[in-house]
């Protein structure tokens, strides 16, 4: 079975600052890894996703993660944040693409 | 649609009744999920179809929980004699595809709440 983790259930950083966000995942086979957004009373949306090839992927409002498969790990990362990137993120992994399993989520908050 | 369409957005209801919940995915996508998000949680896997064919309802709690897509596309998450622990945010997802490779599209959720 698989498994995700996001240690930091909520995250407050400066508005232009640089954040990254935690995913850990536990699987004994090959998986694809996705983080999603969640602003509030809306539904999740994806920011990116690996796949396969390059580790270091690029997802939309200048999000990118990395995959690290010695370290099992998928963190976020955006180099300065904007007061619109406050909202609800999770983590997400695969190995069929059928059964999607979800971290507990980070809310990141920007403070101006 | 332009979006995965979900309703009600809100349900409240008396523990002991049924209640069913409706999504309307995108148009044309082929695999339809549903989730389960309690809150402070992540969205956790219930069911879901391919066109109007039941490929995995091992997330399903109980007997007590039943869905179904008969024209594959519109689907009907169906509760019977609903329990307090059964309040939560129920929410749908459309994708074009049944691989990883194609995106789930998320709906706005139903929030139910059994009193």
């Amino acid at each position: 079975a698989q498994s995700v983790t996001q240690l930091d259930s909520q995250v407050p950083v400066f508005e232009e600052a640089p954040v990254e966000l935690r995913c850990n995942y536990s699987s004994s086979v090959s998986v694809y890894l996705f983080w999603y957004v969640q602003y509030p009373n809306q539904g999740l949306q994806l920011l990116l996703k690996y796949l396969s090839g390059s580790t270091l992927v690029k997802g939309i409002n200048g999000f990118e993660a990395e995959f690290n498969k010695s370290q099992t790990s998928f963190h976020l990362r955006k180099p300065s944040v904007h007061i619109s990137d406050t909202a609800e993120y999770f983590c997400a992994v695969t190995t069929t693409g059928n059964q999607f399993y979800f971290g507990t989520g980070t809310s990141l908050t920007v403070i101006p | 649609g332009a979006g995965v369409s979900q309703s009600p957005r809100y349900k409240v209801t008396k523990r002991g009744q049924d209640v069913a919940l409706r999504c309307d995915p995108i148009s044309g996508h082929v695999s339809l999920y549903w989730y389960r998000q309690a809150l402070g949680q992540g969205p956790e896997f219930l069911t879901y179809f391919n066109y109007e064919a039941q490929q995995d309802k091992s997330g399903l709690p109980n007997d007590r929980f039943s869905a179904e897509r008969p024209e594959g596309s519109i689907s009907t998450l169906t509760i019977q004699r609903t329990e307090q622990r059964d309040s939560a945010m129920y929410r749908c997802a459309s994708s074009s595809g049944q691989s990883y490779n194609s995106p789930l599209h998320f709906g706005n959720g139903t929030r139910l709440t059994v009193t």
